[in-house]
């Protein structure tokens, strides 16, 4: 596609259910990133997915939060028994991936509520 | 602690005035620092890219400079316009694919 697509972008819930983000990454980008932005704070670095290496899962805050890549494309962020500390925007970022100067392309994020 | 440090949090401007960004980092070993801009409700978008060896670098209106050795940044925004108004977040890459560390940024407002 022409950008980076996540979905859903408002994602409503009640604490204790799961829920899944989607993000699709531009066509070809080997690294995708995912990143948590809460309100008034910076991004959030969460996990990085590089070609077919083991992902960098340094940044996932506990391990009710997983994540996956399917294919080295589409990735989803899982979080379990959501809590209200969760809300926040979830933000996918992909790049060509591996070189310094590369440019991070980033979606339009999910909103996540949880209530 | 934070690794970078951007001021001021919030900025409230006229439309046709300048404005200066400010962006301190500590990360080491450097490799590179972007200004992306975060607009409500979308991703941050790249605006420009310092490397070690750049001083100053324009794009249009926005025109950013690099101390390296200070280990400072700046964003200046000339003849701003109501469409300026959004979040600028300043982002430094350490040596290392993954190693990003981003400002909490400076939410910049236009008003006409």
């Amino acid at each position: 596609g022409a950008g980076v697509s996540q979905s859903p972008s408002n994602k409503v819930t009640e604490k204790g259910k799961d829920v899944e983000l989607r993000c699709d990454p531009i066509s070809g980008h080997t690294a995708l990133y995912w990143y948590r932005q809460s309100l008034g704070q910076g991004l959030e670095f969460l996990i990085y997915f590089q070609g077919n290496s083991a992902p960098d899962k340094s940044g996932l805050p506990s391990d009710r939060f997983s994540a996956e890549r399917t294919g080295g494309s589409v990735s989803t962020l899982t979080i379990q028994r959501t809590q209200q500390e969760d809300s926040a925007v979830y933000l996918c970022a992909s790049s060509s991936g591996g070189q310094p100067a590369e440019k991070l392309f980033f979606g339009s994020g999910t909103q996540l509520s949880v209530l | 602690k934070n690794q970078v440090e951007q001021s001021p949090q919030s900025l409230i401007i006229l439309e046709g005035k300048n404005c200066t960004l400010q962006c301190n980092y500590t990360v080491s070993p450097f490799s590179n620092l972007r200004w992306y801009k975060q607009d409500t409700g979308r991703g941050p978008v790249s605006l420009t890219i310092m490397t070690f060896s750049e001083n100053t670098k324009s794009n249009g209106r926005y025109t950013a400079t690099l101390d390296a050795d200070t280990k400072q940044s700046s964003l200046h925004i000339t003849a701003s316009q109501l469409s300026d108004s959004a979040s600028y977040i300043c982002v430094v890459r350490e040596t290392g694919a993954n190693n990003l560390f981003f400002g909490t940024g400076t939410r910049l407002t236009v008003i006409p």
